[in-house]
């Protein structure tokens, strides 16, 4: 299985500041079809997980434009441009390129 | 308004079965693949199943091959996942997730139902 690893696991950011999550995998996440298939999901305390990206850098529907994906390859960042309270809780990165998909560690976004 | 809502979870015991079941609303199930992901307590999320649109494709992690079986209702709007020979490291929330068919991803996730392994 691939290897997604995401840092930090903890990320203590302070209201209206920029912060930025890194996933690395361990393997290209280019998929033969020309696509990269690496998406991003937000879970709120007490919540199911949401999508906020996916194929690397599209926003869903009704996610802030705060929120941006990058990346390329082996290496991608998720970057929220000014932290929101409402942003607290876990985010995880999963890659669908390769069989099975498989999810970052996750990491805890919270409020200084 | 596209709804998943999971149910038939609870407690058991070690070696025992459930069967989850999801039911799909606000869209047409028999257009999608559709997953299980799991998330044991305090942990992150562990893709488990998925099953195609007309049930002939079924992918299993390793971990649940041969104790878990997905299947699907397209008349019904309903996804299962019958558990068996249920493990203390089973125990966890399950989410029922639809494919965004085309993009390699899960664009709706359910609430979740817990399912508790222990004796």
């Amino acid at each position: 299985d691939v290897v997604v690893t995401q840092s930090p696991l903890s990320l203590p950011v302070t209201l209206g500041q920029p912060a930025s999550i890194s996933c690395r995998s361990g393997q290209s996440l280019a998929h033969s079809d020309g696509n990269t298939y690496l998406s991003w999901f937000q879970q709120r305390p007490g919540q199911s997980p949401r999508r906020l990206i996916y194929r690397v850098s599209d926003r869903d529907s009704g996610v802030p434009d705060r929120f941006s994906g990058s990346g390329s390859g082996t290496e991608f960042t998720l970057r929220i441009s000014r932290v929101e309270a409402e942003d607290v809780g876990f985010y995880y990165c999963m890659q669908g390129t390769h069989w099975p998909w498989t999810f970052g560690q996750g990491t805890k976004v919270e409020i200084k | 308004e596209v709804q998943l809502v999971e149910s038939g979870g609870g407690l058991v015991q070690p070696g025992g079965s459930l069967r989850l079941s999801c039911v799909a609303s606000g869209f047409t199930l028999r257009n999608h693949w559709m997953h299980w992901v799991r998330q044991a307590p305090g942990k992150g999320l562990v893709w488990v199943s998925r099953i195609n649109e007309d049930s002939r494709k079924t992918h299993y992690a390793e971990s649940v091959k041969g104790r878990f079986t997905i299947s699907r209702d397209n008349a019904k709007n309903t996804l299962y996942l019958q558990m068996n020979s249920l493990r203390g490291e089973d125990t966890g929330i399950y989410y029922c997730g639809r494919d965004h068919g085309g993009y390699n991803s899960i664009d709706q996730w359910g609430q979740g139902i817990l399912v508790t392994v222990s004796s």
